[in-house]
């Protein structure tokens, strides 16, 4: 697809339970973004790949979060033992990295968890 | 670490002017986005500054002082669609986004 892809767009879980959630980049672009946003507030980062490179996981809350991403495509972040505070939009976003369209980050629609 | 600080919230009449200012503190600057987010909806690619002065695109311009650690984001002729959150952020030498929280535009007839 042209933009970045996201799966599933809603999703309901118990508590306790785990989700995966899957991302799929612009074709060709090396770096990819998590973010979580909480409902009326901003965007809090979570994790970023740039290619091969070891992934900055700095802005993962808890051990219970995970994310993976196989070469330049598919990542998926993994929560573990959900619990209502989990309840956010998940974005993810991908970036070009070479070139002046490099510095454009593009988001897709998110995936909306909401943990019951 | 980044510390990026924008207003909550701001209201301005439809054909007017408005400016948005964040300020920012960052080890390493490597470029200040600015992006609009409608309710519900994903944020969507506006502006992006990495040296000093004015960027102008259309309707909307963004400007940056690295010295300061400041921009803002004009947008002139202001429509009612233009209510949206317009949300500030940093890339430092990482390549790590950091976004502010946003502020929340509210366009009055």
């Amino acid at each position: 697809g042209a933009g970045v892809s996201q799966s599933p767009s809603n999703k309901v879980t118990e508590k306790g339970k785990d989700v995966e959630l899957r991302c799929d980049p612009i074709s060709g672009h090396t770096a990819l973004y998590w973010y979580r946003q909480r409902l009326g507030q901003g965007l809090e980062f979570l994790i970023y790949f740039q290619g091969n490179s070891a992934p900055d996981k700095s802005g993962l809350p808890s051990d219970r979060f995970s994310a993976e991403r196989t070469g330049e495509s598919v990542s998926t972040l993994t929560i573990q033992r959900t619990q209502q505070e989990d309840s956010a939009v998940y974005l993810c976003a991908s970036r070009e990295t070479t070139g002046y369209s490099g510095n454009t980050i593009y988001f897709g629609e998110g995936s909306w968890l909401t943990v019951v | 670490g980044q510390n990026i600080d924008q207003p909550t919230e701001m209201t301005a009449t439809e054909g007017a002017i408005v400016q948005i200012n964040c300020t920012y503190q960052t080890s390493g600057f490597n470029g200040l986005f600015w992006y609009q987010q409608h309710a519900g909806e994903a944020p969507t690619f506006l502006s992006y500054n990495v040296l000093d002065g004015l960027e102008e695109k259309g309707r909307f311009s963004s400007f940056l002082s690295r010295s300061k650690g400041y921009s803002y984001l004009l947008l002139k002729e202001l429509q009612m669609k233009d209510s949206a959150s317009y949300l500030c952020a940093v890339r430092n030498a990482g390549n790590m986004l950091t976004f502010g929280g946003g502020t929340r535009l509210m366009v009055k007839p």
